[in-house]
């Protein structure tokens, strides 16, 4: 099994909703990743856990709260999101955090917040 | 400017022409990876390389590590294979990938 799962696939909320978009993977891999992507645009690191410890937060706003409960399952939990906030949100994930191991993404939960 | 840039900076092919798409990077680098990203979807990883070239299929990567160039190299171009390819390099151990602005390929029937 080499896939990284996502759900949902698209996600409608309103500035005032909590939500959360879940990511899963039964690789084994130890490192897991939440990157944002806008349109036309490159993905940008948010955060990196490594044994499910976050070692990486790129001063994400506290309105995108991480969360690793196990080593197959990462949630991005939402909380008072702004439009700006719209984008397709990718996990991916890795055998380690190390520089040499391939990364490999999951689908994306496109978000439209209203 | 960017660490990364690619070129061209959108493509349109004919099918069954080959085609290259080409990555250059200003840092030093430990690995780097090409990523295919079909519109609206995920991003699927095609290769890491460090060194020399790997095959895959129709596909071929280089990397000339004195010359901070690699090429992503398509035989037989295929509609299919319209996506972007974004090429994203990395530095050493615990720093994170830093991405290109990925190449726009058309493949026409």
């Amino acid at each position: 099994d080499t896939e990284v799962t996502q759900t949902p696939k698209h996600l409608v909320m309103g500035m005032t909703n909590k939500k959360s978009l879940k990511c899963e993977q039964h690789m084994g891999h130890r490192a897991m990743y939440w990157y944002k992507q806008k349109a036309k645009k490159p993905p940008e690191l948010m955060f990196v856990y490594s044994y499910e410890k976050l070692s990486i937060n790129e001063s994400v706003p506290s309105r995108f709260s991480p969360e690793c409960p196990n080593s197959s399952l990462l949630n991005l939990h939402l909380h008072a999101l702004q439009p700006e906030d719209s984008a397709l949100y990718l996990c991916a994930s890795s055998l380690l955090a190390g520089h040499t191991d391939t990364q490999y993404f999951g689908p994306g939960t496109r978000l439209t917040v209203l | 400017k960017n660490e990364v840039e690619q070129s061209p900076q959108n493509l349109t092919a004919q099918e069954g022409e080959f085609i290259t798409i080409n990555c250059s990077y200003s840092v030093g680098i430990s690995a780097l990876h090409w990523l295919q990203q079909h519109p609206g979807g995920g991003i699927v990883s095609l290769f890491m390389l460090s060194s020399g070239k790997k095959k895959h299929g129709r596909l071929i990567a280089t990397i000339n590590i004195q010359e901070k160039h690699s090429s992503l190299h398509i035989t037989a171009s295929h509609p299919r294979d319209s996506a972007v390819y974004i090429c994203a390099v990395r530095g050493g151990a615990n720093s994170k990938l830093t991405f290109g602005k990925g190449i726009t390929l058309s493949v026409r029937p």
